[in-house]
């Protein structure tokens, strides 16, 4: 059974940084592209970043550019987003999502995701 | 960046009806869509990936279609479990975007 299990979400002044992790189980970790993508409280849905299978292939949205970092360990079946510079807008529930396949375009859409992490960003 | 908009916002509809949900796409990203689902306190579930092919596990009367521009999620008949709120999402282009959600809610 395929299992993501988000961890390292909390409360955060404005300005401040937190690191999300995400422990994978279930299946060959190291064969597919992760993401990241969260939901601000009463929003919809917002993809926030990749990461290749290989730690190749890494895209960010433009409102994380430069702030958020994403990585993984495949030794370790882990992923983690590095958050610097937290507004108040950072402010949601952060899912990770598995790719639906190995290969482009099927590691774009999302097969499995966690329950997702509580980021609140408040002074 | 490529602009998903769904409608309608919000589907009042009765178990047992078909639902139909639109999802447009600010320029062609050819067959390059998924529908989820999501229910409150839950994480999203895959629908339908590729535009058309159901996820695995996903009842037969969730199907989707479309091509270029314009997509379509339909529900042959709603079941109790069904009512929710839906996203697409286009895996066209860089950044991956999802459109705002259709909630189907009972009528």
């Amino acid at each position: 059974e395929v299992q993501l299990l988000e961890s390292g979400g909390g409360l955060v002044q404005p300005g401040g940084s937190l690191r999300l992790s995400c422990a994978a189980s279930g299946f060959t970790f190291r064969n597919y592209a992760m993401s990241w993508v969260r939901q601000a409280p009463g929003k919809g849905l917002e993809w926030v970043s990749i990461i290749g299978s290989d730690s190749g292939g890494i895209q960010y949205a433009e409102s994380v550019e430069g702030r958020f970092i994403i990585s993984r360990d495949n030794s370790k079946d882990t992923m983690h987003l590095q958050m610097n510079g937290l507004g108040v807008e950072d402010t949601a529930v952060y899912y990770c999502a598995k790719g639906r396949g190995v290969a482009p375009p099927a590691t774009r859409s999302f097969e499995y995701w966690g329950q997702g992490a509580l980021v609140t960003v408040s002074s | 960046e490529i602009v998903l908009t769904q409608s309608p916002a919000t589907l009042s509809l009765s178990p047992g009806e078909r639902a139909t949900l639109s999802c447009r796409a600010s320029q062609s990203i050819s067959s390059s869509l998924a529908w989820y689902q999501e229910k409150p306190g839950q994480a999203p579930r895959l629908l339908i990936y590729d535009t058309s092919n159901r996820a695995t596990g996903i009842p037969g009367r969730f199907s989707g279609s479309g091509s270029g521009t314009d997509f379509t999620l339909t529900i042959s008949s709603l079941e109790p479990e069904d009512f929710a709120v839906y996203y697409c999402q286009q895996f066209s282009n860089w950044p991956l975007t999802f459109g705002g959600g259709t909630k189907v809610e009972i009528k």
